[in-house]
């Protein structure tokens, strides 16, 4: 049972464009959300997050919305680098007894043309 | 300096075999963490422990087996290896109630041939 989906596997975006990676969860009980980017060989780095109380965070070039009423959130990088091409993770958690236990998707692969 | 280093980076082993892989952390995280990460790209919580006490397990095969000697610390021991254990595992660390991210290692290849 799948409860965090990232239905693309690959995105190509020309550089200075925008990068929209999308995730959809299915569990009304995840609280928090995370998004993470992930270079070959290297361990997942975290990126962004939001909270279920927030429909957007933004930092920088990076910017997350999240609508509840349809379990979807994403992911808009703004303008796209070459830099970051890379597997982004969606995760989500609920928040029990202070305790996170975060669900990742599958990812979605961005490159960035030069 | 690493924040979470796991040793060893590759791993290849045959069929039965036992083995050990090593995760520290010098972030002052009390939180630590295994993911198993595998062919189809899932990355699934296996283990979590709390100030070396355990508080996530999932339906994880009792051949698996994490062992946290002091919050710094968290190893996971995989007795009896089978081919369908072969997958990147990740270490990860994080702060107790904190929401923000878990820091990640780099990742352990095992191969299970």
């Amino acid at each position: 049972d799948q409860q965090v989906k990232q239905n693309s596997p690959s995105l190509s975006v020309q550089e200075g464009r925008i990068s929209i990676l999308n995730c959809d969860y299915t569990n009304s009980m995840f609280d928090y959300f995370l998004w993470y980017k992930k270079y070959p060989a290297e361990g997942p780095t975290f990126l962004i997050s939001i909270s279920s109380i927030k429909d957007k965070n933004e930092d920088g070039r990076f910017t997350v919305f999240l609508n509840k009423s349809a379990k979807h959130l994403s992911l808009h990088i703004v303008p796209s680098q070459p830099g970051d091409s890379a597997v982004y993770f969606c995760a989500a958690s609920p928040i029990t007894s202070g305790t996170y236990k975060y669900i990742f998707g599958t990812g979605t692969r961005l490159k960035v043309l030069a | 300096d690493t924040a979470v280093s796991q040793t060893p980076k590759y791993l290849v082993t045959q069929m039965g075999n036992d083995k050990s892989i090593k995760c520290e952390q010098n972030l002052g995280h009390d939180t630590m963490y295994w993911y198993k990460q595998d062919s189809k790209k899932f990355l699934k919580i296996m283990f979590s422990y709390n100030n070396k006490e355990l508080i996530i397990n999932e339906t994880v095969p009792n051949r698996f087996s994490p062992k946290s000697p002091d919050k710094a610390h968290l190893n996971l021991h995989i007795n009896s290896l089978e081919l369908g254990d072969s997958a990147v595992y990740f270490c990860a660390s994080s702060r107790t109630g904190s929401s923000s991210s878990y820091t990640f290692g780099s990742g352990t290849r095992l191969t299970v041939v």
